[in-house]
């Protein structure tokens, strides 16, 4: 078992662009959550996805949003892109039946550049 | 609100020496505490939580509500131990989220 996948692993955008990130979480697992951790910060949550809807949302804007699949994949897209957007983008997987002892595995990060 | 601080952002110690990562935070509920490593060229992951009660690689972190407080704790330092260090805390029992201090970074010079 990989783990928690993501792709890609690096990404340079300009100002206004989309960009859609990608998610693949671990095996056995049906939970994702995303995370955007700018450089010198700890993660910052951005929304959790569960049964293919967004079950919690952090503080971000509407530029922000998600998908999750069927095979519990998931998707972060970020629309008219910022220069405070450069980040790293973390993804985090768990189960859904284990949330009173769940255990998030987190995925090696997508480092998005806004220029 | 929902806060964590970790005042020092660097902490170099000597091995052998005891170690004490500070962390406080801010809320008004029962709050679940966690630490997350990182170490280098590694992924985020879990190190104790405070539900457990347990000791990781020799760390241990008490959950002291009175100062808001879970430092996480080590009697001797080993230079495996050098990595970056989060302390994070779950507002909702069950819930995903998770909030985040600023992280540790932790050197252990031989």
């Amino acid at each position: 078992d990989a783990g928690v996948t993501q792709s890609p692993t690096h990404l340079i955008k300009t100002r206004g662009q989309q960009v859609t990130l990608r998610c693949s979480p671990k095996s056995g697992h049906d939970t994702v959550s995303w995370y955007q951790q700018a450089l010198g910060q700890g993660p910052q949550f951005i929304f959790q996805y569960y049964e293919e809807e967004e079950r919690q949302r952090g503080n971000f804007p509407d530029r922000f949003s998600g998908h999750q699949f069927p095979n519990y994949s998931s998707e972060l897209n970020v629309n008219a892109l910022l220069l405070g957007d450069s980040a790293l983008y973390l993804c985090a997987s768990s189960r859904y039946s284990d949330n009173w002892n769940n255990e998030q595995f987190f995925g090696p990060g997508t480092r998005l550049t806004v220029l | 609100a929902q806060r964590v601080t970790q005042p020092e952002k660097l902490l170099s110690v000597f091995k052998g020496a005891p170690v004490e990562l500070k962390c406080n935070y801010s809320y008004s509920g029962s709050p679940e505490l966690f630490w997350y490593v990182q170490y280098s060229r590694q992924r985020l992951q879990l190190l104790l939580r405070h539900i457990s009660r347990e000791s990781i690689k020799g760390f241990t972190a008490d959950l002291n509500k009175g100062e808001t407080s879970f430092h996480l704790k080590k009697p001797f330092a080993q230079e495996e131990d050098s990595a970056m260090y989060y302390c994070a805390l779950r507002p909702i029992q069950g819930a995903q989220k998770l909030v985040f201090g600023q992280g540790t970074r932790l050197t252990i010079n031989p």
